[in-house]
């Protein structure tokens, strides 16, 4: 069965620290997507990214980076000089071809102090 | 511009009551989901359609029911409300097939069973 965890319920950085966000997962397919979403104070979900399990390629966007590792089964994302504004909840998930459910970590809420 | 709808925002209503949850999207895309969002467990899926006239139980279907006679509108049910799903409701659709593609999300449903 697949499973994501993300193992870090609640970190607080002060504002410019670069922060890391763990997600680990489980799956027996062999094609599976992974995915970030934020979840800002205001309460609405946010898709960041979508990565496919033959794309092991890291991704950078602008402060956002992911680093996906199948070895690991590990897909972290790492804010670089991290801002106020940054702070949310931030889900990982997993979406398995074969299944072709998606099923979400219980993620991580992040505060920036100023 | 293209976007999901959820109305009401917020519905209070008591035990044993039939509440129905309404969803819209204007993106014409095929897939739909229902999460509800609790303190410590995430985003757990509930009912999820892949086209018209198609619907599948998530993990947590037990009270809940779906139809989808449109493409546009994915209502949810909740046929004798409980306490239990006293929750922030997420609707959530996406293009492609299945559920490898990213979700956008309307902006949620508070509801409130006394």
């Amino acid at each position: 069965a697949q499973k994501v965890t993300q193992a870090q319920t609640e970190i607080s950085v002060v504002e410019k620290e670069d922060v890391t966000l763990d997600c680990v997962y489980e799956t027996r397919d062999t094609t599976y997507y992974l995915f970030w979403y934020k979840q800002p104070p205001s309460g609405e979900l946010v898709f960041l990214i979508r990565r496919n399990s033959f794309d092991e390629q890291n991704e950078i966007s602008g402060r956002y980076s992911w680093n996906f590792q199948k070895s690991t089964s590990s897909f972290n994302f790492t804010i670089t000089a991290s801002q106020v504004v940054d702070s949310a909840v931030y889900f990982c998930a997993l979406s398995e071809l074969r299944d072709d459910k998606i099923i979400f970590g219980k993620g991580t809420r992040l505060h920036i102090l100023p | 511009d293209a976007e999901i709808t959820q109305s009401p925002r917020h519905k209070i209503t008591e035990t044993g009551r039939q509440v129905t949850l309404a969803c819209h999207q204007t993106w014409n895309h095929n897939n739909m989901f229902w999460y509800r969002q609790d303190l410590g467990h995430g985003l757990r899926l509930i009912h999820y359609s892949y086209g018209v006239q198609d619907t599948n139980k998530g993990e947590v279907s037990d009270g809940y029911s779906v139809s989808r006679s449109n493409t546009e509108d994915l209502p949810l049910t909740l046929e004798s409300a409980a306490s239990s799903q006293t929750s922030v409701y997420f609707c959530a659709s996406s293009d492609g097939t299945g559920s490898s593609y990213e979700q956008y999300f309307g902006p949620g449903t508070r509801l409130t069973v006394t």
